[in-house]
């Protein structure tokens, strides 16, 4: 089956310094990849949808200044909290979808994110 | 507005069986997927619909029904490693996933 892969997998970091997350699909080209962010005992929140060679299409609400992210590969696509602060610590996941529109996503296993 | 509603928690036995239902609201479908969840974990793939009926895979099977909006997953002969939570997700009209909140599901002794 398809496997996606991030790392790292838990990251701690100092409030104001940044941290960049990779997603990388490990067996299929990812035309399209999707970064979430869930909070404790909540759902899942799309952030951003990113295809691959062009600019993130970011959810509103979601900082684009804040949380960069780059797809310059079918295969690799990065997140990078710049400026972190506590309140941004969480677990961010990211999916990937090959190039059929219908098709399911498959998940990361995660990165924990903790601010200090 | 978009809407996907999920019971929050359920509770059941092990060895029995639970019917987790999902209704959504969406602008346009092209789909509906389970996800499970367990904590700490990102989410993995346990089905998808897009036509009505019911779709049989092992001790799980997702049933849709799209002109009322409504789709359930079916987990029988329970296991205690079935604790987690269960993502029912609607693709829309924009090929956007749009997920509802998740429903625990504690399987007790």
């Amino acid at each position: 089956g398809a496997v996606v892969s991030q790392h790292p997998s838990w990251v701690i970091c100092k409030s104001g310094t940044s941290v960049k997350i990779e997603c990388r699909s490990l067996d299929f080209q990812a035309t399209t990849m999707f970064w979430y962010r869930q909070f404790p005992k909540q759902s899942l929140m799309l952030m951003a949808t990113s295809n691959e060679g062009s600019k993130a299409t970011y959810e509103q609400g979601v900082e684009k200044d804040k949380f960069l992210i780059n797809h310059a590969s079918l295969t690799l696509s990065t997140l990078t909290v710049t400026s972190a602060h506590p309140e941004d610590s969480s677990f961010y996941i990211c999916s990937a979808r090959d190039g059929r529109e219908g098709s399911e996503q498959y998940f990361g296993p995660g990165t924990r994110l903790t601010v200090t | 507005g978009q809407n996907i509603d999920q019971p929050t928690e359920m509770t059941a036995t092990e060895g029995a069986i639970v019917q987790i239902n999902c209704t959504y609201q969406t602008s346009g479908f092209n789909g509906l997927f389970w996800y499970q969840q367990h904590a700490g974990e990102a989410p993995t793939f346990l089905s998808y619909n897009v036509l009505d009926g019911l779709e049989e895979k092992g001790r799980f099977s997702s049933f849709l029904s799209r002109s009322k909006g409504y789709s359930y997953l079916l987990l029988k002969e329970l296991q205690m490693k079935d604790s987690a939570s269960y993502l029912c997700a609607v693709l829309d009209s924009n090929y956007q996933l749009i997920w509802g909140a998740g429903t625990k599901l504690i399987i007790k002794p």
